[in-house]
Order: structure tokens, then sequence, then C-alpha cells
């Protein structure tokens, strides 16, 4: 079974600090991992995705993660946090059923921007 | 412009009766996906399909009951069976099966139990 450990539910930084979101992972087969963003009542939109190709995957909003197979991680960073980055951020793991593919979403965390 | 649509965006239900949420998308994509969102529970899958007039159960299933007619279309019933239906629910598509396309979302629905 798959699965992904989201470390903290809620994080606090300072506007122009950098941000790191942990995400940990589980699987038993390579996985295919997602950082989806979702703003206050609203559905997900997808930040960035790997797919086994470069380990660093650069994505929308000047947010980037690493797959580390060694650490099983894959965290999101952003060197410099906006206001406009106040949102609840998700990790998700991906495998194929060969029906569809299904998606294994972690808990989430809220990331707070301050002044 | 392309996309997925949810309505209504807020529902209330009274106990005991059966509600359903829409869920239609003009992508093209021949997957589709409901999820249910708790606070501090991630998303939990409820039922997805492949193609028309197939379907299967997710993680938590029981309570919730699906049909897909038309590609375009998934609605989803909550049932009286479902014993605390008050989330947020979201509905998703995607078009291959390889596990690295990404799953669009709906906007989503607020359904609160009276």
């Amino acid at each position: 079974a798959q699965s992904v450990t989201q470390l903290g539910s809620h994080v606090s930084v300072s506007e122009g600090a950098l941000v790191l979101l942990r995400c940990n992972y589980s699987s038993s087969v390579p996985p295919y991992l997602f950082w989806y963003v979702q703003y206050p009542n609203q559905g997900l939109q997808l930040l960035l995705k790997y797919t086994s190709a470069a380990t660093l995957v650069k994505g929308i909003n000047g947010f980037e993660a690493e797959f580390k197979k060694s650490e099983t991680s894959f965290h999101l960073t952003k060197p410099s946090a906006h206001m406009s980055d106040a949102a609840e951020y998700f990790c998700a793991v991906s495998k194929a059923t060969g029906t569809a593919s299904k998606l294994t979403f972690g808990t989430g965390t809220r990331l707070q921007v301050t002044l | 412009d392309g996309g997925i649509t949810q309505s209504p965006k807020y529902l209330f239900r009274k106990e005991g009766q059966n509600v359903t949420l829409s869920c239609e998308q003009n992508l093209n994509h021949d997957a589709m996906y409901w999820y249910r969102q708790d606070p501090g529970q991630g998303l939990r899958l409820i039922y997805y399909s492949q193609i028309v007039n197939d379907f299967q159960k997710g993680d938590i299933a029981e309570g919730y009951s699906v049909s897909r007619e038309k590609k375009e279309s998934f609605p989803l019933t909550v049932t009286s069976a479902q014993k605390n239906p008050t989330a947020f629910y979201l509905c998703a598509s995607s078009t291959d099966r390889t596990g690295t396309d990404t799953q669009y979302f709906g906007p989503g629905t607020r359904l609160t139990v009276l």
C-alpha cells in the first residue's frame, strides 16, 4: 500500500523567508509524486509533479521539490515566501491500477505567511 | 474554457434525505473521481470511473452511489445510509492510466446536514 506523511499540519513563515513543507512517502513500487495547493473553499491546483525524470522538479509560483529516494522524501520549497502563498498544501502519491490512476493524499499542511 | 464544474457550491440536507452532487467536465478526460475532504484528514477517494458505464469503489464508498452514463458527467449521490455526510466534496478528472497524468479538480461542493 502507498502512503504519504506530511510533517507539520501548520507552518508559519515570515514574508520573504524560505518555505519548506515536508513530505515522506511509502511505496512498494517507484512512485509518482505530486504537490497540490488549495486556497480556501476552492478545489486543488497542481503545483508540480515527479514522474521519474529529473529529481529536482520546478513548478508554478516559484515552488520546487526534490525527489530523494534514499530518504523517501519529496519536500516542497520556495526561496522567498509571499503573502499570496498562504494556503493548504497537499502531497500525494499515485499508482496506476490498470483501470485508473489513484491518488493517495497526505493530511495537508496549512501555510501561514506573516508580515 | 475547458474545466470541471460542480454544483451546487453549497448544499444543505436534512437527515434521512438523499442528495445528488453534480460534476461535469469538458476536458474530454476518460477518468473521473470523487473525493471527500474533512479537516485534518486530507482527501479520501469515494468512487472513480475510467469509462462510461463502469465505476469502482474507492476507500470510503459506503453510503454513496454514482453513475457514469456520459463521458462528461459523474454525479455522486449521498444516501441516508451515510452516517456523517457533512464535508467538502471534490470531483476530479484525468486522461491516462499510467499514474503520471495530472488530476484536475473542480471547485467543490460543501454539504451540510442540518
